[in-house]
């Protein structure tokens, strides 16, 4: 059973399009979210980080998280050429410590057009 | 702002030779990671080291793999004897620990098994 779930897409909007980015996750230790953005060839960026349920907002992006139907979600709002990307969605258990390993979907390929 | 370095970019090596990528962590940051990604395929955990000694291994870490921080600054992932199926990109990431759990990335190493 894969941990975590990404609709690979992928997905085009055109600029100034609201982009809604999904993953599930079956593993219920987990308790803190991330999403990453990774360019072609690049290493992945930290784009924002949630703990348990809720919403996060930073400038354009906005994390959701809802552990009650093990739902991951990033929306973009004013979507920008530049966003064009990979999003990469990852969880980790929570505990006491900070060394838990990342569990990573697939990743979901976003291309904003002019 | 800091930023996690690999070297080298690309490195393409012969099967059953070793090869060391190398690392430089975030200054100050405690936990350092290695993860791999086969192109198309999701980013994977390697290994986690914190406080000089491997802290969590997946499956795919085998006899074959070994990590070790020779100073200050520097985190290595040395392969001993490359398979064709190590041919990946490398990501070395790092935590500032102290309650933080982020993870930051490199930019990637290319390792080709020829």
């Amino acid at each position: 059973q894969k941990e975590v779930e990404q609709d690979p897409g992928p997905l085009s909007v055109p600029e100034g399009a609201i982009v809604s980015l999904n993953c599930t996750y079956s593993n219920s230790a987990f308790q803190y979210f991330m999403w990453y953005r990774q360019y072609s060839r690049k290493g992945p960026e930290l784009l924002m980080y949630t703990y348990s349920s809720g919403n996060k907002e930073d400038g354009r992006f906005t994390a959701q998280v809802d552990k009650s139907s093990k739902y991951i979600s990033l929306f973009i709002r004013d979507s920008q050429p530049s966003d064009s990307a990979t999003y990469l969605c990852a969880s980790r258990p929570g505990g006491g410590t900070s060394y838990g390993k990342l569990t990573f979907g697939q990743g979901t390929i976003l291309t904003v057009h002019p | 702002e800091p930023e996690v370095t690999q070297t080298p970019s690309h490195q393409v090596t012969q099967m059953g030779q070793e090869v060391i990528l190398r690392c430089v962590p975030i200054s100050n940051h405690l936990y350092f990671y290695w993860y791999r990604q086969i192109l198309g395929q999701k980013v994977e955990f390697l290994v986690s080291f914190y406080n000089n000694e491997i802290s969590e291994k997946s499956e795919i870490f085998d006899d074959q793999f070994s990590v070790e921080r020779p100073d200050g600054s520097n985190f290595t992932l040395k392969i001993r004897s490359t398979k064709l199926e190590d041919s990946a990109m490398y990501f070395c990431a790092s935590n500032p620990g102290q309650g933080s759990y982020e993870q930051y990335f490199g930019p990637g190493t290319r390792l080709t098994v020829t």
